[in-house]
């Protein structure tokens, strides 16, 4: 059974505090996704890494992909209450298999 | 581009009923995937389709099936529902040979 842990489940903090989402497993992962959800809506990609040990930054927001391909982390700098909102890493797989694994979701919650 | 497209947003349904839901996926996608997202489970793979041909199923019973047009759009059915198929479906496009899926609003089904 394919499983991706992703830790924290919750998360409550100040605005301009700094967070570190991460996403563990013990399977080999072609790529790595992650999405944000806002209630009541379909997640919403965020970054895609596909190389072992990649780095991407988007504004305020750090993507890592382990070396392995097993895990992958996100971190926050400076956080707002705009980065509110379910925070989801998804692991794919490659040979025309177009299934995500996706791990339980880290709900944030920003506040002013 | 238009964006995946999922409707009817909400519908309604009583336990032993039947029902089907409708994805138009991103303008040149031939690839739909099916997701439930439920908040004991989290989001887990139902199906994904490409050129009509179911090609990926997760662990779900036979009561939950698809199929693809082609014009790639793809209806799910639910047959029997029970009360435990309350939840949140989304249905995510993407290219061929590329897992990165793009995801609608969903269709957000109450059965009661």
């Amino acid at each position: 059974t394919q499983l991706l842990e992703q830790s924290p489940q919750f998360l409550s903090i100040q605005e301009g505090e700094n967070l570190t989402v991460y996403c563990n497993s013990s399977s080999v992962f072609s790529s790595l996704q992650w999405y944000r959800q806002e209630p009541g809506e379909g997640p919403v990609l965020l970054v895609t890494v596909v190389t072992g040990g990649e780095v991407k930054k988007l504004k305020r927001l750090t993507f890592q992909f382990g070396d392995a391909r097993k895990d992958s982390s996100l971190h926050i700098t400076a956080a707002q209450p705009g980065d509110t909102g379910l925070y989801l890493c998804a692991g794919g797989f490659s040979g025309g298999y177009n299934k995500l694994i996706f791990g339980a979701g880290t709900r944030l919650a920003v506040h002013p | 581009k238009a964006g995946v497209t999922q409707t009817p947003r909400y519908l309604i349904k009583t336990r032993g009923q039947q029902v089907t839901l409708s994805c138009s996926p991103i303008s040149g996608h031939r690839s739909v995937s099916w997701y439930q997202q439920t908040p004991g489970q989290g989001l887990q793979f139902l199906f994904e389709y490409f050129s009509e041909t179911q090609r990926n199923k997760g662990n779900f019973p036979g009561r939950f099936s698809g199929r693809q047009f082609s014009n790639s759009r793809s209806e799910m059915n639910v047959s029997t529902l029970e009360l435990g198929d309350s939840a949140l479906y989304l249905c995510a496009s993407s290219q061929q040979g590329i897992n990165i899926q793009y995801f609608g609003a969903g269709t957000r089904l109450s059965v009661l």
